[in-house]
């Protein structure tokens, strides 16, 4: 069975720090990894990380992908209060029929103080 | 461009009920998923539509089922509900049956008393 694994659930920074969330996984045909930042109800798309893609960056975020040890990482530089949210890691297998089925982990809760 | 729009937003329902959410994706993309997120998990895969035809389901019982329309909104009916069945439930589209990144709506949350 797919299988998502993240940490920490949670975890508490003071504006300014840097965080690491980590992501672990299991699939048997991998397709792809996403990590999206959920703030109240909508996920909301960050990175997805492929074979052919196994870094990436945006502003202050970066992730990248490890398909030999079957982790990601996301990090958070000079981290605001506005990235406090709940980032979700997600793996997308392949399915026999091309669909796409995302296999989420439970998620980091990030909370950022002042 | 209107993004995922869901309806409706918040309800109430009590045990054996049924319930039908309502998803619009965003205009020109032609894949609905649904998505069952229970509070302090990720969500769950329910069911993919692709071109009005089901193209994946989740491990969920029968009571269940969805479709798509003709102009690629979908439908998610849940029958018999029971209280475990209360959950944040997520509409994504995208514009084919796998092009990678899912724009996810804001949810319809269901309470089941």
């Amino acid at each position: 069975e797919d299988k998502v694994v993240q940490s920490p659930l949670s975890l508490v920074v003071h504006e300014g720090d840097t965080v690491t969330l980590n992501c672990s996984y299991e699939v048997t045909n991998f397709r792809s990894l996403l990590w999206y930042k959920q703030e109240k109800k909508a996920p909301t798309f960050l990175f997805m990380l492929t074979s052919s893609g196994i870094e990436k960056k945006s502003g202050r975020l970066s992730s990248i992908l490890d398909k030999k040890e079957l982790f990601s990482i996301l990090n958070i530089t000079a981290t605001q209060t506005g990235d406090s949210a709940i980032y979700l890691c997600a793996v997308d297998p392949q399915l026999n029929q091309g669909a796409q089925k995302l296999v989420f982990g439970q998620g980091t809760r990030l909370t950022i103080n002042p | 461009d209107a993004g995922v729009t869901q309806s409706p937003t918040h309800l109430i329902k009590t045990r054996g009920q049924h319930v039908t959410l309502r998803c619009s994706p965003i205009s020109g993309h032609k894949s609905v998923s649904w998505y069952q997120q229970v509070l302090g998990q990720g969500p769950q895969f329910i069911f993919q539509y692709y071109e009005k035809e089901e193209r994946g389901r989740g491990n969920f019982p029968d009571r269940f089922s969805a479709r798509q329309f003709p102009n690629y909104s979908s439908e998610l009916n849940v029958n018999a509900l029971l209280l475990g069945d209360s959950a944040l439930y997520l509409c994504a589209s995208s514009f084919g049956l796998y092009t990678g990144e899912l724009f996810f709506g804001e949810g319809s949350r269901l309470t089941v008393l």
